[in-house]
This record gives structure tokens, sequence and C-alpha cells, in this order.
């Protein structure tokens, strides 16, 4: 199976700062991944797909880009509301697999 | 608006056996390929199965193979996980979602899960 690893694992941040999460996956997937926004007991939310893709409805200030087994997800200017926690996820080979999450809370 | 809403969760023994389904609209659900994801504090999210538009191409994961069949009734716009010989490390929380693309060829064709349920929770414990 395909691991992803993200990285933090969390991260202290205040409003209107930059924040960018890592996922890596374990062998090439192409950009056939999607990252989610997860707050307390709510389902995941699809930010990006294609890696790079912005969901419909999702603001401008979440960007994602890589390819292969390196990607990114940034937060241009941290709002409020994206303090959460956020899963990539990869659709190249079964099992689908997810990462672990990145936690972004208040600094 | 699209609306996915689970039902069926609840406190079962090792080795029982449990129905989930979840109600689609808001869309053409025929259209869709769906699946059931389940999530815990220790494991995270975990992808559980994947069934096609027709039904025609069904994956599961590793740790439910044999026990979890999951199916589909485009007629009522409803989707299934039947979930035999539960076991403890079944507890999660289980979504349904929707997914866009076809997970047979997801590098031409955008695949993501891109509407999501509320999510109902399975406890096996004895």
């Amino acid at each position: 199976a395909i691991q992803l690893t993200q990285s933090p694992s969390s991260l202290s941040a205040s409003v209107g700062d930059r924040v960018t999460i890592t996922c890596r996956a374990s062998q090439g997937i192409s950009s056939v991944l999607a990252w989610y926004q997860q707050k307390p007991g709510k389902a995941p939310k699809l930010l990006i797909y294609d890696a790079s893709t912005l969901h419909t409805g999702v603001p401008s200030r979440f960007s994602g880009s890589g390819s292969g087994t390196d990607f990114t997800l940034t937060i241009s200017s941290l709002q409020p509301e994206d303090f959460a926690t956020y899963f990539c996820q990869q659709f190249d080979t079964f099992p689908l697999t997810f990462g672990p999450g990145t936690k972004v809370d208040f600094k | 608006e699209v609306q996915l809403v689970e039902s069926g969760g609840g406190l079962v023994k090792p080795g029982g056996s449990l129905r989930l389904s979840c109600a689609a609209s808001g869309f053409e659900f025929s259209r869709f390929t769906m699946n059931w994801v389940r999530q815990t504090p220790e494991k995270g999210l975990e992808w559980v199965s994947s069934i096609s538009n027709s039904g025609t191409y069904i994956y599961y994961g590793d740790s439910v193979k044999g026990r979890f069949t999951i199916s589909r009734d485009n007629a009522k716009n409803s989707l299934d996980l039947q979930m035999n010989g539960l076991r403890v490390a079944d507890t999660a929380v289980y979504y349904c979602a929707r997914i866009e693309g076809d997970l047979r060829y997801c590098r031409g064709t955008s695949c993501r899960s891109d509407y999501w349920g509320q999510g109902t929770l399975v406890t096996v414990s004895s």
C-alpha cells in the first residue's frame, strides 16, 4: 500500500500567517492527490484535487502543488475559520490511503 | 444541494453484524461512484470500500475484505454497507462519500471524494 506521511503533525499559527503543509507518498502517484479540511465533530471537506485544482467554493487563499511523491498545501493568509486538521489522500493505487493529518491551531 | 445521510450505526458485540445505509439526494446518484470511509482517533481516516455507479466495479480495503459487502440501489438513491464478523478494531465513525471521477482511471479523470455525509458511529464491544 502507498503510505502518505504529512509534516508537520501539528503547527501553531496566527491569523494572517502563511501556512505550508507537506504530504509525501512512499511511491510516485503522479498528481492524483486530494486535500481535505476537517473540523472537530464534522466530516472532511474537499479543498483541492489533482494536487492543485481548487474545489468549487474553496477560497483562493488555499493552493496546492506537487507531483510524484512530494506535495504541499499552502494557506496564504490564515483565517479564523481555517483552524482545523488537514488530510491528504491518494487515488492512484488501491487501497486508497490517507495521510495522518496536520492539526493547525492558534499560537 | 448534495446531501448524504448515513444511518444504521450502533453498539454491536464482536462477531456480530450491522448494516449501514446512506441516503443520497440533490444529485443524479446513478452517475457517481460511492465509497465508505471510516475514522478513529487512533488510526485516522481509512478507506473501506468503493462501488462504481452501476455497481459493476467494487473494491475493498484489506482489513474488511471478506467480511463487509458494499451495495447500492440506484432506484432508491441508496448506498449500503453490510458488515459481518465485526471486530473491536472496526469501531469507528463511518462516512459515505461521493466520488467524482472513475477509480479505474484516476490519472485521467480527476478522482476525489467531493461530498461526505455526517457520519454514523459503529461501536464493537462486549
